[in-house]
């Protein structure tokens, strides 16, 4: 069974520029989970999707939203970005609703850098 | 509110047994626990449920006091494969899962 893709692995931005990340769950998992991971911060909690709704979210700033199709696809997106956005972005997929008792898979990542 | 790991970093030889702690201010429903290699994607290693239960996985065990909203992560006779970031999430009524800030493992021959 293919893992958790992520796409692209490598992203280099400007500042006010917009990002779209995506990934593609394991198939047959229907929610899809986003973090944010930084050095001396850990994996802050971005928010999750299950069946195409917004069913959690962190605390971060309006500039970062996401999305999840039908085929439980999911994209992310952070506009006017601003150079403490730099991080690795990793999306983690769950058969069904992560948070409390379901093991999570998580994609390699996508490392964002802005200049 | 994101949980409290100890310690920060441990430096440890083959052989030997560490813990780490991962504590909330919170009321848990469950505690899961995550190792991440250099490089690599975090990787499930158990999850806890409330209820005080430990649970192990070869050398590595786990337990978890839903009153004292503690967990902690057992690993015993260390191999250098233990090496990486150990990572505590805790979920509670909000459903979502919150991670701690890492304890980084480095085991040495």
């Amino acid at each position: 069974k293919a893992g958790v893709t992520q796409t692209p692995r490598y992203l280099i931005k400007t500042r006010g520029q917009q990002v779209t990340l995506s990934c593609s769950p394991i198939s047959g998992h229907r929610s899809v989970s986003w973090y944010q991971q930084t050095p001396g911060q850990g994996l802050q909690f971005l928010f999750e999707y299950f069946s195409e709704t917004q069913r959690n979210k962190g605390n971060f700033p309006g500039r970062f939203s996401g999305r999840q199709f039908s085929n439980s696809r999911s994209e992310m997106n952070v506009s006017t970005l601003e150079l403490g956005d730099s991080a690795l972005y990793l999306c983690a997929s769950s058969l069904r609703t992560s948070g409390i008792y379901n093991e999570q898979f998580f994609g390699p990542g996508t490392r964002l850098t802005v200049l | 509110q994101q949980p409290v790991q100890s310690p920060q970093a441990v430096i440890l030889r083959e052989g030997e047994d560490a813990v780490i702690n991962c504590s909330s201010s919170k009321a848990l429903y469950s505690v899961h626990w995550y190792r991440q290699k250099h490089g690599e994607a975090p990787v499930f290693l158990m999850i806890l449920l409330k209820g005080g239960e430990q649970k192990g996985h070869d050398k590595i065990s786990a337990s978890f006091n839903e009153k004292k909203q503690q967990s902690s992560l057992y690993l015993t006779a260390s191999q250098l494969s233990y090496s990486g970031t150990y990572f505590c999430g805790t979920a509670s009524n909000t459903g979502k899962l919150i991670f701690g800030q890492g304890t980084t493992l480095q085991v040495k021959p």
